[in-house]
């Protein structure tokens, strides 16, 4: 079956503009994570949903960060306000159960503010 | 907060050599993966190994819950196993996965 996929690929924003980030996890999946990976580090814990909760968002920098899930399916990140610091990879993950088991990437959305 | 090492950093061999991955943690953990970064920055999960040993195909892990440390073996290494390896795990009663250093990968042919 398919697997994660994300869109866009690729996102230019200047700064100061809002963005939206979107991810759809394997059908099914109850568990959703979103990460954030800078260049040559290892992808950081952003946010957690389990169905449409949102059970941990304690990785989320700054309040101009903000993840929805509102049907238990496709999740949004969306980030206001971009800053040059919020250039990075966003990656998101979907596991089937309650979040501690096989995790499945999607490709990421890379994302550059000038 | 919890800190992950893996060793070593970066890692060259050639075609068909076998190596070993560790990753050790400052604390105890649960639900450890190991994944796979290929060149064009995909993760793939290899294992979900909270303890004892697996193997699927070339590759096998092993993790010592109670000597917080894992290990990842690759046996007769292929061009295509290139890339970064990564341990990821949580802290007992929470979803945040914290994920090592990585190991950096290049197999020559």
């Amino acid at each position: 079956g398919a697997g994660v996929s994300q869109s866009p690929r690729y996102k230019v924003a200047k700064r100061g503009q809002d963005v939206a980030l979107r991810c759809d996890p394997i059908s099914g999946h109850v568990s959703l994570f979103w990460y954030q990976q800078a260049l040559g580090q290892g992808p950081e814990f952003l946010t957690y949903f389990q169905n449409e909760a949102q059970l941990d968002k304690s990785g989320l920098p700054s309040d101009r960060f903000f993840a929805e899930r509102p049907e238990g399916s496709v999740s949004t990140l969306k980030i206001q306000r971009t800053q040059q610091e919020d250039s990075a990879v966003y990656l998101c993950a979907s596991s089937l159960g309650a979040g501690r088991e096989t995790q499945y990437f999607g490709p990421g959305t890379r994302l550059l503010v000038l | 907060g919890i800190q992950v090492e893996q060793s070593p950093p970066d890692l060259i061999l050639q075609e068909g050599a076998n190596s070993t991955l560790r990753c050790n943690f400052s604390d105890s953990v649960n639900n450890l993966q190991w994944f796979h970064q290929n060149p064009w920055g995909q993760l793939i999960n290899l294992f979900y190994i909270p303890s004892g040993t697996k193997q699927n195909g070339r590759l096998s892990a092993t993790t010592v819950a109670t000597e917080r440390y894992s290990l990842l073996y690759i046996s007769s290494s292929q061009t295509t196993d290139s890339g970064v390896y990564f341990c990821a795990g949580t802290t007992s009663g929470t979803y945040k996965y914290i994920f090592g250093t990585g190991t950096r990968l290049k197999v020559l042919a």
